[in-house]
């Protein structure tokens, strides 16, 4: 079985803080990593998909990077609005199979205050 | 199009009941997932289809069963309920690249079991 650790577990900023939280997985047998952004009440919704180590992904004020030899992606949020308050979700993916079978981490759940 | 949807929104079931939670995508998607949401750890596989006729087990699958006879459709069926299995079900799918593409989610389905 996979482990993969979201760190923090929960954040709480103010609105205009930067903030970052990290994902870790096993680096052998990488295939994908997957970040996701979910709100209460509502269903996950994709923010990146990446693949290649170094890889760098930008979403507004949502950015994403990737080490996959070290086995580890940060999720960056520039300027913090209250709308961004969310758990976001890393899932990566294993193995030679193409099968989308995600592991998801427990997630990082961000409270930003007005 | 309506993407990914799921009924019922919400059931109560009594331990032992059996039900099946309906999962039907418009979006013309091989790959089609079960997971349920466990308060505090993220997201579990429970199973997933990569086509019609063709399922497999994820991380949890143990209490439900599955079945995949048309592209659209990916019903999950709960054979004597237990209390373990309250939970929020998501269904999702992805497109020919599974693990390089984004999974849709659908609405989710809340169950209860007393």
């Amino acid at each position: 079985i996979l482990n993969v650790e979201q760190s923090p577990q929960s954040l709480h900023v103010q609105e205009g803080d930067s903030t970052n939280f990290t994902c870790s997985f096993p680096s052998s047998n990488f295939y994908a990593l997957h970040w996701y952004r979910w709100e209460t009440a509502k269903s996950p919704e994709a923010l990146f998909v990446m693949t290649l180590n170094g890889d760098e992904k930008k979403k507004g004020r949502i950015s994403a990077t990737l080490n996959t030899k070290e086995g580890y992606s940060y999720l960056y949020i520039k300027g913090s609005q209250p709308e961004d308050s969310a758990t976001y979700l890393c899932a990566p993916t294993h193995g030679s199979g193409n099968t989308g079978k995600l592991i998801f981490g427990q997630g990082t759940t961000l409270q930003v205050k007005p | 199009n309506a993407g990914v949807t799921q009924t019922p929104k919400f059931r109560i079931l009594k331990i032992g009941q059996s039900m099946t939670l309906q999962c039907t995508q418009d979006m013309n998607h091989n790959y089609m997932y079960w997971y349920r949401q466990d308060p505090g750890m993220g997201l579990k596989l429970i199973y997933y289809s990569v086509g019609a006729g063709i399922t497999d087990k994820g991380e949890v699958p143990n209490g439900y069963n599955v079945s995949r006879s048309t592209t659209e459709d990916f019903p999950l069926r709960l054979e004597l309920a237990a209390p373990s299995q309250t939970s929020v079900y998501f269904c999702a799918t992805s497109g020919i690249l599974a693990s390089q593409e984004t999974q849709y989610f659908g609405p989710g389905t809340r169950l209860l079991v007393l």
